[in-house]
């Protein structure tokens, strides 16, 4: 079955205790993006990654980190997590060559920092 | 990349139909029309995507004017399961896929 896969899907942590979020899709997709969503705000793209080892910001890139090491995976960093980094992210893909640039998006990992 | 506008939220009732319009100004030549739902505490699904005048499938209209400033999401005869929230995205398919998400349009399906 073709699908994004986030871990985890929950998770409480402390300030500045680092942590990485992971994203795997078996689409072979080349692109690949991650995205926050906080209420009234809708989705703001965090990272985004065009191919293996291409990797560029989105509109809220501060405080995180991604690597695109093999073209299935996307892990989200956040080196030192801080409260205002508490929401709800969605990791996506989608193939470059497809026309209609169909974003395929994970179920989300709700993230809460104290 | 073009800016979308979209109104904040709709109420609706079950077996009426629905229009959405998002409004695009800047739109650019290799630029299309794409929307996506999503439910709550889900990951946002593509509906339909299109470049100008209308496209249909199972789910849903497109509507996009010649100048394509605006386009209009159409759900026909909506029903309870349709409330979700309908972003409107103007996609780019030169060079960058930066996908811009806006704040989306909260449909509210009443019985």
């Amino acid at each position: 079955e073709a699908q994004v896969t986030q871990n985890p899907r929950y998770l409480i942590t402390v300030t500045g205790k680092k942590l990485t979020v992971t994203c795997s899709q078996n689409m072979n997709h080349e692109y690949m993006s991650w995205y926050r969503q906080d209420p009234g705000l809708g989705l703001r793209q965090i990272y985004y990654s065009m191919n293996v080892e291409v990797t560029d910001k989105g509109d809220v890139p501060e405080g995180y980190k991604v690597s695109r090491k093999e073209k299935r995976n996307f892990p989200l960093i956040l080196e030192s997590p801080s409260p205002n980094q508490t929401s709800l992210y969605f990791c996506a893909s989608s193939s470059q060559g497809d026309w209609t640039g169909e974003l395929f998006f994970g179920e989300g990992s709700r993230l809460t920092v104290l | 990349l073009a800016k979308t506008t979209q109104p904040i939220s709709m109420d609706s009732y079950e077996g009426q139909e629905v229009n959405i319009t998002c409004s695009h100004n800047n739109i650019a030549t290799n630029d299309y029309i794409t929307w996506y739902q999503q439910f709550p505490s889900q990951g946002p699904r593509f509906i339909i995507q299109g470049y100008k005048t209308k496209v249909t499938n199972e789910v849903a209209s497109l509507f996009i004017p010649a100048d394509r400033k605006s386009s209009t999401l159409s759900l026909p005869r909506v029903s309870l399961s349709d409330t979700a929230v309908y972003y409107c995205l103007v996609v780019t398919t030169s060079g960058t896929y930066k996908y811009i998400f806006g704040t989306g349009t909260r449909l509210k399906v009443l019985a």
